[in-house]
């Protein structure tokens, strides 16, 4: 069964420490997505990456960052973790052409205090 | 902007029900609408919306697409407890992976 590996499924951290957030895939996909959903503002694209080394800023990547080292692995980096970063976070990938869109990780809820 | 609109943001009803969720959309080059059930972790596919006017069904769940007026329905007909979860619509771009969700619809479907 393919899948999505998101490192963890529930995290608390202390306002101002450096967050890493893992997704590893194992479906050989290209594609790779950050998302964080909220209450009333549904899913909102952070950061993407079409390849290897290759970033993309989303919507909101404000206060994020990325790295993508190996096709299968695509890691968010909170910089200095604040309460309004207090979130779910989903990651994504998916191939070219794929007819089934995206295949996500079972997300991680991040609490920052 | 390209933006995606879910009516109702929640339903409540009893099993045995029928609902129908909406999904609408303005964008500038439509390439396809995906429907995902979510509900305490990752979403999952339903279907994936590409042509006008021809429906999508996979047991008690259909969905439609409308290119002309710009939105999609997602049906559930004899609703059950376990149909109860976030349904969300996204839309793809085309010439990008990068999709535009909707804020969702909660259901709750009670027994």
């Amino acid at each position: 069964d393919v899948k999505v590996t998101q490192s963890s499924r529930y995290l608390v951290k202390r306002t101002g420490e450096k967050v890493f957030l893992e997704c590893v895939q194992d479906m050989d996909h290209e594609n790779m997505f950050w998302y964080r959903q909220d209450p009333g503002l549904g899913l909102r694209l952070i950061y993407f990456s079409y390849d290897v080394k290759m970033k993309e800023k989303g919507d909101i990547p404000e206060g994020y960052s990325v790295s993508r080292e190996k096709k299968e692995r695509f890691s968010l980096i909170l910089e200095s973790a604040s309460t309004n970063q207090t979130s779910m976070y989903l990651c994504a990938s998916t191939a070219g052409g794929t007819s089934r869109g995206y295949t996500f990780g079972s997300g991680t809820r991040l609490t920052v205090v | 902007e390209d933006k995606v609109v879910q009516s109702p943001l929640s339903l409540v009803v009893h099993e045995g029900d029928t609902v129908t969720l909406n999904c609408s959309y303005e964008v500038t080059n439509f390439r396809s609408l995906l429907w995902y059930k979510q509900e305490k972790k990752a979403p999952t596919f339903l279907f994936m919306l590409t042509s006008s006017g021809i429906e999508k069904k996979s047991g008690r769940l259909s969905s439609i697409l409308d290119k002309k007026e710009l939105f999609s329905i997602l049906n559930i007909t004899a609703t059950q407890t376990g149909d109860s979860a976030v349904y969300l619509c996204a839309e793809i771009t085309s010439g990008t992976y990068k999709y535009i969700f909707g804020t969702g619809t909660r259901l709750k479907v009670l027994a």
